[in-house]
């Protein structure tokens, strides 16, 4: 398995301003993923963080607005950039281990309200 | 379309009773299904990883089931307590390269004394 930790745990945040989120693992990770979970729903994948190279985007999301990072196996950010109330959600962490890519685990999340 | 569908979506039981959870996917090519729990406040944790050919699986007082005729999973959790409080998330993962997963809206389960 795979200790996950992100930073900050949660934050309050104004209209307009921007965010940036830290994940770190215990372990070399093949793949890392930052997901957000708006309020009652589900996870929905945001980007696969690439070690050396740019993102991997799903649809509805773009780099403009979530920057990531990732300058190494064991490290990656998530920037939240000109913040609006409907981007407060739990964002999530997550990594593949290099044993079984498959298989996902999660950090505790960061709690962001935008005001 | 790839989709993962969970009933109910809400469930209220007294704690020592038993429950069944469902997922319905319309998932292809179909890799694994796992169930997720998700405490309030954090990240979701693996509770169950099924492959095509397995047809129940256990985890202590979880036993997930897996019909992959019919793409049905169930999740029925025995003796429940109060800290089984959670949200319960099937997640089918796709059989591609990625390893994408197609996440259910989850079901919230919600143990009274």
């Amino acid at each position: 398995s795979a200790v996950i930790s992100q930073k900050p745990s949660r934050d309050i945040c104004q209209r307009g301003t921007s965010l940036t989120i830290q994940c770190q693992v215990d372990s070399q990770v093949t793949m890392m993923f930052w997901y957000r979970q708006q309020p009652g729903q589900s996870l929905t994948l945001i980007a696969t963080a690439n070690q050396g190279s740019e993102a991997t985007y799903e649809s509805g999301f773009v780099i403009d607005k979530f920057p990531i990072s990732r300058p190494n196996l064991t490290f990656s950010t998530l920037t939240v950039s000109n913040m609006s109330p409907e981007d407060s959600s739990i964002y999530l962490c997550s990594v593949g281990l290099l044993t079984d890519a498959a298989e996902q685990y999660f950090g505790p999340g960061t709690r962001l309200t935008v005001t | 379309k790839n989709q993962v569908e969970q009933s109910p979506q809400s469930l209220i039981i007294l704690e020592g009773k038993n429950c069944t959870l469902q997922c319905n996917y319309t998932v292809s090519p179909f890799s694994n299904l796992r169930w997720y729990k998700q405490d309030t406040g954090r990240g979701p944790v693996s509770l169950t990883i099924m492959t095509f050919s397995e047809n129940t699986k256990s985890n202590g007082r979880y036993t997930a089931t897996l019909d992959a005729d019919t793409k049905q999973s169930s999740l029925h959790i025995t003796a429940s307590q109060l800290s089984d409080s959670a949200s319960y998330i099937c997640v089918v993962i796709l059989m591609d390269s990625n390893y994408q997963l197609i996440w259910g809206a989850g079901t919230k389960l919600i143990i009274k004394p």
